[in-house]
Parts: structure tokens; sequence; C-alpha cells
């Protein structure tokens, strides 16, 4: 969907790193999601939001983090201490209805 | 928790064939069933979805089914062509709490590969 921007589309990281994913949307959505897709899996929920200033973790939210400050924005930070982060990250939204995604980052370890 | 499997892990059909696809759940309680497809390197993208108090749901081609005594629904696609290659996932609520939107929990996908 137009309305969800994910950037970068492709993202490097250096052992002992911390790097950042952004997602922005524009639909006026309450909630945004974070999911970590590996080949072969289906979708892994790492943190989530429902409103500002409030998110809660997922399934596998150890070694990220986020913030929600603003209701259009929900940046990801994947940190160190994410020993196997290689893989395609996805962000949603969704407001009293389906889940839209975006594009997707891909994050190689260098 | 919400437990989803989906099978087949890999569909090929010859063009024209009907594909499906079939998740079962854990919660009696989840009551909002999407359904996704992502083409190679892009964003899922929902197709179809349907809510615990309707049976079937049809949109052209595509339909899915909902049982909820057995717990499990289908994606069923008819008449299906080369475009429908694509990774297709459903999805469950991980538990009601009254509502039919917000957190899913994602089927592990199915490989649908159809052959002109």
């Amino acid at each position: 969907d137009g309305g969800i921007t994910q950037s970068p589309k492709y993202l490097f990281r250096k052992e002992g790193q911390n790097v950042t994913l952004s997602c922005e949307q524009n639909l006026n959505h309450d909630a945004m999601y974070w999911y970590r897709q590996d080949p072969g899996q289906g979708l892994r929920l790492i943190y989530y939001s429902q409103i500002v200033n409030d998110f809660q973790k997922g399934d596998i939210a150890e070694g990220y983090s986020v913030s929600r400050e603003k209701k259009e924005s929900f940046p990801l930070t994947v940190t160190s201490a994410q020993k196997n982060p290689t893989a395609f990250y996805l962000c949603a939204s969704s407001r009293a209805g389906p889940q839209h995604f975006g594009d997707g980052t891909r994050l190689s370890i260098l | 928790g919400e437990n989803v499997e989906q099978h087949p892990s890999t569909l090929s059909v010859q063009e024209g064939d009907s594909a499906v696809i079939k998740c079962t759940y854990s919660d009696s309680a989840s009551n909002y069933f999407p359904w996704y497809k992502q083409e190679l390197g892009k964003r899922p993208q929902l197709i179809i979805d349907i809510r615990s108090n309707v049976g079937e749901k049809k949109d052209q081609r595509i339909a899915v089914t909902l049982n909820k005594t057995a717990k499990h629904f289908s994606l069923h696609i008819t008449e299906t062509q080369p475009e429908d290659s694509a990774v297709y996932f459903c999805a469950a609520p991980p538990n009601a709490g009254g509502t039919s939107y917000g957190k899913l929990t994602f089927g592990q996908g199915t490989i649908l590969t159809v052959h002109p």
C-alpha cells in the first residue's frame, strides 16, 4: 500500500552495530506492527503499538527495540544483542480493519 | 496464545486446476481470519478475509470457508492462472479480546506454483 513507507529497502549491519529501520504511514492508522520473515517461515511478530507512546513485545522481541513518539512513525532498532539479524523486516498498520504492509527492508550482515 | 498450522507447505497445480490451502487454529474464541498473498520480494497483500459469523465468502475466483466447530478455515482458488503463483499466508488473532482486528498469528505459508 502506498500509505506505508519503509526505508531503506536494503541495509547492511556490521558486527556490534545497532541499525534502525524506518516505518512511516499516512493512513491515520492507530496500530502499527513489526514482523520478521525468514525463508520458508511465516511472519513472526517483533513489537506492536496500538497507540502513541505505548508498545508491547511480540513473540520475538529480544534484541530489538522500538519507539512510538508519533502516530505516523514506528521505527525499529536492531541492536547488537540480536545475534542473527539477517532477515526481511515488514512493517504493518491497521485501524479497525485488516493489516496493511509496507514493502519491507532486507537486512544483511557484513 | 493462538497456534496456527497451515498445510500444505508447497502446492503445485496445472493452469486451470483448483488449489486449496487449509489452516487450523487453536483458540475457539478467534473471530477473524484473513488470507494474504505475497509475491517474491514484495509485501503481503490481503486477498480475502472472513469473520466468524459466516461460513463462506467469495470474491471472483477466490473463496474462503470456515468451520468453527473443527477450528479450520480454507482458501480455495479456482481456474488457477500462472499469476496466482506466490506464497499464501493465513492468520488468526491470538485471542479474541472482543475485537476482530489487531494482532495476528500467521501460518507458516504455502508456496503455490501454477504451471502453464
